[in-house]
């Protein structure tokens, strides 16, 4: 059984920094890209940032660009998410999701972890 | 970037009724459409890929079509179980979701 356990989240002063893991398991991670996705409170998903099987392409959203890092580690079956700068409107849920393939849809996503960027 | 445009925001339905949902992409994404269910506190679940493809596990009363930039998903004979929010996602180019839209009942 596939699954994705996110954890790191918390409530982060602006300006600080956090960094997410999402541990997988049930499949072999090494084969898969992988992405995080997150929603603000009462709103809609949005595309985060995606990272190729082998950790060499990473793919930001323009928002996140300069500030947020995706990486992995495939020994550890673990996925990662490094966020600097934090503004206020970064504060969501952000859930860990595998790409079927590459860069396409998601076809499995972990329960999510909230990230609070507040004073 | 590719937007994704997804109409209407929420609707109404009645148990039984056929509803429909619209996404149109601001580019040709060549039929790289999937649409997800979430609800409330939950992940998303993908039910339809590439157009029209179900999911394993996804109800025959799910169904999605479209080309080019225009895309459908419809829900015939609604039930309890389908009142959630439903987000389409273009995979064309990196990855893009609609704001979504909400089915409620009426």
């Amino acid at each position: 059984e596939v699954q994705l356990v996110e954890s790191g989240g918390g409530l982060v002063q602006p300006g600080r920094s956090l960094k997410l893991s999402c541990a997988a398991s049930g499949f072999t991670f090494s084969k898969y890209g992988m992405a995080w996705v997150c929603q603000a409170p009462t709103k809609g998903l949005e595309w985060v940032a995606s990272i190729s099987s082998g950790g060499g392409n990473t793919y930001y959203r323009d928002s996140v660009k300069g500030r947020f890092t995706i990486s992995r580690d495939n020994a550890k079956n673990t996925l990662y998410l490094q966020m600097d700068s934090l503004r206020s409107e970064d504060t969501a849920t952000y859930y860990c999701a595998r790409h079927r393939y590459t860069t396409d849809y998601f076809d499995y996503w972990g329960q999510g972890v909230m990230v609070t960027v507040s004073s | 970037d590719i937007q994704m445009t997804q109409s209407p925001p929420s609707l109404s339905a009645s148990l039984g009724d056929k509803v429909t949902i619209t996404c149109q992409a601001s580019q040709n994404i060549n039929k790289y459409i999937a649409w997800y269910q979430q609800k409330p506190g939950k992940a998303p679940r993908l039910l339809i890929r590439y157009t029209s493809t179900l999911e394993l596990g996804t109800p025959s009363r799910f169904s999605g079509s479209g080309s080019g930039r225009d895309y459908s998903f419809s829900i015939s004979n609604v039930e309890s179980e389908d009142i959630a929010s439903y987000y389409c996602l273009q995979y064309d180019n990196l990855n893009t979701f609609g704001a979504g839209t909400k089915v409620e009942l009426k």
